[in-house]
């Protein structure tokens, strides 16, 4: 089976950074998404990790540990319209399991 | 490039009932999913297709039949609606190649009553 973890809720500040874990135990692996879902909006594709380390795209940066089944999204600078939930998927051949989701919440 | 679209938008069906959400992409992608999103919940997978004619049982498939005639379109049927199936309905596309990304449609909100 798939086990894929990641916190509920994160509330930060604007202009803060956020970092939100995600861990997993998965069948197999080839790969893990991040993806940025607004509320009533589809779910959008922010990165993609298939090897150790940090792979930064801008104020978003994510990380892979395969050996620790672990990764985590670094927003950095946070904006108002940063305010969304985030999706962990870990990709197994070419099917996605996602996570519930992170919702953050950017104060101003 | 339209990328994937979804009809209808919105839906309210009584138990019992039946009906098809339509799915159609023009990336020319052959692997194409049909996910469901209950609220304050990750996104399930209930079937998914690598290609014209083949398609395959997701995580939850109980409930929903599919097919897949064309490479642009893949309609998932709903038979015998009940309650437990309301919920978003999101269809999404990728290209055959390891790692790439999920293209997704805008969802369907579906209600059963």
């Amino acid at each position: 089976g798939q086990n894929i973890d990641q916190p509920t809720e994160m509330t930060a500040t604007e202009g803060a950074i956020v970092q939100i874990n995600c861990t997993y135990q998965t069948s197999g692996f080839n790969g893990l998404f991040w993806y940025q879902q607004h509320a009533g909006e589809a779910p959008t594709f922010l990165s993609y990790n298939v090897l150790d380390g940090l792979e930064e795209k801008g104020r978003f940066s994510s990380f892979l540990s395969r050996s620790k089944g672990y990764s985590y999204l670094l927003l950095k600078e946070l904006q108002m319209k940063d305010s969304a939930s985030y999706l962990c998927a870990v990709n197994d051949d070419y099917k996605l399991s996602f996570g519930a989701g992170t919702t953050v919440t950017v104060r101003a | 490039n339209a990328g994937v679209t979804q009809t209808p938008k919105f839906r309210i069906l009584k138990i019992g009932q039946s009906m098809t959400l339509q799915c159609t992409q023009d990336m020319n992608h052959n692997y194409m999913y049909w996910y469901r999103q209950d609220p304050g919940m990750g996104l399930k997978l209930i079937y998914y297709s690598v290609g014209a004619g083949i398609t395959d049982k997701g995580e939850v498939p109980n409930g929903y039949n599919v097919s897949r005639s064309t490479t642009e379109d893949f309609p998932l049927r709903l038979e015998l609606a009940a309650p437990s199936q309301t919920s978003v309905y999101f269809c999404a596309s990728s290209p055959s190649e390891v790692g790439y990304e999920q293209y997704f449609g805008p969802g369907t909100r579906l209600t059963v009553t």
